[in-house]
């Protein structure tokens, strides 16, 4: 049973970059059926979808939030990073690491981390 | 705004079935991409429930089921139980976008 789980710090200050790590156990990240994904929850608000991976570096990401992510993936370590520069207090979230199927285009969501609360703050 | 348009809130009393509706359009769910659900429970993380417009997951009662239409998708649970309370998400793909969407979500109340 694949498990993930998110590390990083739970405060960054205002345009800072955000640095995440999902660590991936009980399975492989280079696996071409998958693809990796981080979402993010504002409080109290609605899932937004971040951006993913997949074949270990095709990257789509929401074009909202394109100009500020890079996803990564280390096949080695099994972990999946995220990088959100320049961060304000909208970027207050829990982000989750997830695991999707990918078909003819990228699908259902299977396997979910826990979720770490990033604050953006001073 | 998300892109797939859902009810804030819908409620029912326990045994009854409650149906949650899920709108997108011709560039997601009108164009043949699949619908998906997921069900939250307070703190915690998204569990899949419903994949691929119909198909539940090992372990997810048959009092879950789903449905598509054209432009639309629906969340069907009938039996409605106290532990069903939760927020309900759809989830799909959007071909303008080239990335997953996802509804904004439903508050079940069970009365």
């Amino acid at each position: 049973q694949v498990q993930l789980q998110e590390s990083g710090p739970g405060l960054v200050q205002p345009s800072q970059t955000l640095s995440l790590t999902c660590t991936v156990s009980g399975g492989s990240v280079s696996s071409g059926y998958y693809y990796w994904s981080w979402i993010r929850q504002h409080p109290d608000k609605g899932l937004e979808w971040i951006g993913y991976i997949y074949n270990s570096g095709s990257t789509y990401y929401n074009p909202s939030l394109k100009s500020r992510v890079t996803i990564s993936v280390d096949t080695s370590e099994k972990q999946l990073s995220l990088k959100l520069r320049s961060v304000t207090a909208a970027d207050t979230a829990v982000y989750y690491c997830a695991r999707g199927t990918l078909q003819r285009e990228p699908t259902y969501f299977d396997n979910w981390g826990q979720g770490t609360l990033v604050t953006v703050s001073s | 705004q998300s892109v797939l348009t859902q009810p804030p809130s819908v409620s029912g009393a326990p045994g009854q079935r409650v149906t949650i509706s899920c709108t997108g359009s011709s560039s997601n769910i009108g164009a043949g991409y699949y619908v998906h659900w997921y069900q939250q429970l307070p703190g915690t993380a998204p569990k899949l429930l419903i994949y691929a417009n119909n198909n539940r997951p090992s372990g997810v009662p048959d009092r879950f089921s789903g449905s598509k239409s054209g432009t639309s998708a629906s969340l069907a649970i009938t039996g409605l139980q106290a532990e069903d309370e939760a927020d309900y998400y759809c989830q799909s793909y959007d071909s303008s976008l080239s990335g997953v969407v996802f509804g904004g979500g439903t508050k079940l109340t069970v009365l």
